[in-house]
């Protein structure tokens, strides 16, 4: 079993649309969560950090951790093109130092 | 500019030539990371350090090498590349290697 799942898609929704992203973990000894952007063909870039349970807001984007289901989710309110995009969840422990682990991502198209 | 830079971003070889790929961060942090991107098997972690002269493997470090002579620089060395190598590479930092990581743009390594 991997230790982090999400579901590869590819995803596609209209304009405007609330888009949910998610991911499942088997590992209760993460404590840090993670969601990443990579655009084609660039590397991945920083959306979001969440320090274990709850809700963390930035905008259009929310993201949750439910540890005891080992869930975690980002939600993306009022969609753009622009965020057509692969979304990468990834996850590491409480110490330093550690080895990062990673969902192998979701493919979402924003359709104007 | 706060940044992960690699070199070369792009390059084909051919099996058995050795070869170097940089990674420099120019944000102090103490810790970095390689990556190998691979379609359906996401990101995997190759090898991390958290320290100049600490390394760690991570899940695919067979047929790599790393060095941490200096805090800013992460080169991946491939002693005998093979075309099971080939694959898009990413180096990332990290300051205390567990909430964020920062990546580089990518190598697109081809080997024949």
């Amino acid at each position: 079993q991997k230790e982090v799942e999400q579901d590869p898609g590819p995803l596609s929704v209209p304009e405007g649309a609330i888009v949910s992203l998610n991911c499942t973990y088997s590992n209760s000894a993460f404590q840090y969560f993670m969601w990443y952007r990579q655009y084609s063909r660039k590397g991945p870039e920083l959306l979001m950090y969440t320090y274990s349970s709850g809700n963390k807001e930035d905008g259009r984007f929310t993201a949750q951790v439910d540890k005891s289901s080992k869930y975690i989710s980002l939600f993306i309110r009022d969609s753009q093109p622009s965020d057509s995009a692969t979304y990468l969840c990834a996850m590491s422990y409480e110490r330093t130092g550690n080895q990062f682990y990673f969902g192998t991502g979701t493919s979402l198209t924003v359709i104007p | 500019e706060a940044q992960v830079t690699q070199n070369p971003r792009y390059l084909i070889t051919v099996t058995g030539k050795k070869l170097t790929v940089t990674c420099s961060q120019n944000m102090n942090h103490e810790y970095m990371s390689w990556y190998r991107q691979d379609p359906g098997l996401g990101l995997r972690q190759i090898y991390y350090s958290m320290n100049v002269e600490v390394t760690d493997k991570g899940d695919v470090p067979e047929g790599y090498k790393v060095s941490r002579k200096e805090k800013r620089n992460f080169p991946l060395i491939l002693e005998s590349p093979s075309p099971n190598q080939t694959s898009l590479y990413f180096c990332a930092s990290s300051l205390l290697g567990r909430e964020t990581q920062y990546f580089g743009p990518g190598t697109r390594l081809l080997v024949l």
